[in-house]
């Protein structure tokens, strides 16, 4: 059972507009979100991230929003740039354990 | 500052042989993760290592998966024997302590014909 969905599998956008990347849990004790990008034949690499008493972060052009009711997470990309073209995974944890719950991934692609 | 460092990064060989994959953690980071990445499961936790000592392995999918932590600077996760199912791209991430963020190697690229 997948605790953490990122239900769409890609998502093509035209440089310079907004990029939104959503993410859905389904385990309430989720405390602590991080986004990560990857790009072909590298690892993963930490984005941003959101402890649940906060309802956004932001640093610089990323902004991560968070929906608890809704168990719902979303990734602003804003402008979208070509070097923006990744996978993009959501993660999850309970803010004292070391363990990720990962998505399957969004691959964006930023169209000239 | 070097990042985390993997080798091989690419692995191919034939079903039975062994096969030994190699982490480089960050210097002062002294939590270690095994991953692996496949298509139909996407990325999965396989070891967490934390001060060079197994504390989780649960995600070894079976006896063929041993993995090691001899000292800080080191870990090795190895397969006897591979077979064609152990295909995926295995990630060797390391972080400051078990919670922290984790960095991710460029992960190793294995083939089991």
């Amino acid at each position: 059972d997948q605790q953490v969905k990122q239900n769409s599998p890609s998502l093509s956008v035209q440089e310079g507009r907004i990029s939104i990347l959503n993410c859905d849990y389904t385990n309430s004790m989720f405390d602590y979100f991080l986004w990560y990008k990857k790009y072909p034949a590298e690892g993963p690499t930490f984005l941003i991230s959101i402890s649940s008493i906060k309802d956004k972060n932001e640093d610089g052009r990323f902004t991560v929003f968070l929906n608890k009711s809704a168990k719902h997470l979303s990734l602003h990309i804003v402008p979208s740039q070509p070097g923006d073209s990744a996978v993009y995974f959501c993660a999850a944890s309970y803010y004292s354990n070391y363990q990720l719950i990962w998505g399957a991934g969004t691959k964006l692609i930023i169209k000239p | 500052d070097a990042g985390v460092i993997q080798s091989p990064r690419h692995e191919v060989t034939e079903m039975g042989q062994e096969v030994t994959l190699r982490c480089k953690p960050i210097s002062g980071h002294n939590s270690l993760f095994w991953y692996r990445q496949t298509m139909m499961r996407g990325l999965e936790l396989l070891i967490y290592f934390n001060n060079n000592v197994p504390i989780d392995d649960s995600g070894m999918p079976e006896d063929r998966f041993s993995a090691k932590m001899p000292n800080a600077s080191f870990s090795t996760l190895k397969i006897q024997p591979s077979e064609p199912r152990d295909s995926a791209v295995y990630f060797c991430a390391t972080s400051r302590g078990g919670t922290d963020t984790q960095y991710f190697g460029p992960g190793t690229r294995l083939t089991v014909l």
